[in-house]
């Protein structure tokens, strides 16, 4: 089966440390999403890109976050600096425009579980 | 934009046990409707999906019905078992290059 790959899965790291996940999405999807998951709040967007361009990224705090796609197989998340209260489960999906729709449903990675102390 | 409400968890039924958990919705449009789930330690993963209304979606036992005129998407199963035991999503989608917009998710817990 086709998957949505993440990486690192576990990464612990003190506050003020820049911590990177990456996703590669399933070959030949163009829309990639970033979602954070947390007790609190439950499952956030973060931003969502479509032919590796942004389509909306107002769900991410800008000050410290960014997301981007140097290619169609590859998406970064970046926190730099990061902070205790980043501490969630953040997943990538993918899928084919419109994305959503009946035929074409997103795929979720198996998420990266980050910790800040 | 499109939300949507689910019932509070956890719940926890005995195997065996009738399931239901409850969802409501608001959209822009007229949204196709779906219902994921997560197991513990892995992402979200389509369970079933409906695209209008009356249409039902099923999948490993579980189903729901597209409710228009209550705009409800009801999650049911006649009788859980311990492996159904995850986290429920329910999600309306509005079409074109809207988000698709997830509950709070109902975390079930079936214990034997």
């Amino acid at each position: 089966d086709a998957r949505v790959t993440q990486t690192p899965r576990h990464k612990v790291t003190e506050m003020g440390q820049e911590v990177t996940m990456r996703c590669q999405p399933i070959l030949g999807h163009n829309t990639v999403f970033w979602y954070r998951q947390t007790m609190m709040q439950g499952l956030e967007l973060l931003a969502y890109f479509r032919n590796r361009a942004p389509l909306d990224d107002s769900g991410m705090p800008k000050d410290r976050f960014s997301a981007e796609m140097p290619d169609a197989t590859l998406a970064t998340l970046k926190i730099q600096p990061s902070e205790p209260r980043d501490s969630a489960v953040y997943f990538c999906a993918s899928g084919l425009p419109p994305v959503g729709s009946g035929a074409n449903v997103l795929t979720f990675g198996a998420g990266s579980r980050l910790t800040v102390l | 934009g499109d939300s949507v409400t689910q019932m509070e968890g956890p719940v926890t039924l005995s195997e065996e046990a009738f399931l239901t958990i409850n969802c409501t919705y608001t959209a822009t449009g007229y949204p196709s409707l779906f219902w994921y789930v997560q197991y513990p330690g892995e992402g979200l993963q389509l369970l079933l999906k409906a695209t209008k209304a009356d249409d039902k979606g099923s999948n490993k036992g579980f189903e729901a019905t597209y409710r228009k005129e209550t705009t409800s998407f009801h999650l049911e199963k006649g009788s859980v078992q311990v492996s159904d035991s995850a986290v429920y999503f329910c999600a309306p989608y509005s079409g074109g290059y809207q988000k698709v917009t997830f509950g709070t998710g109902t975390k079930l817990q079936v214990i034997p």
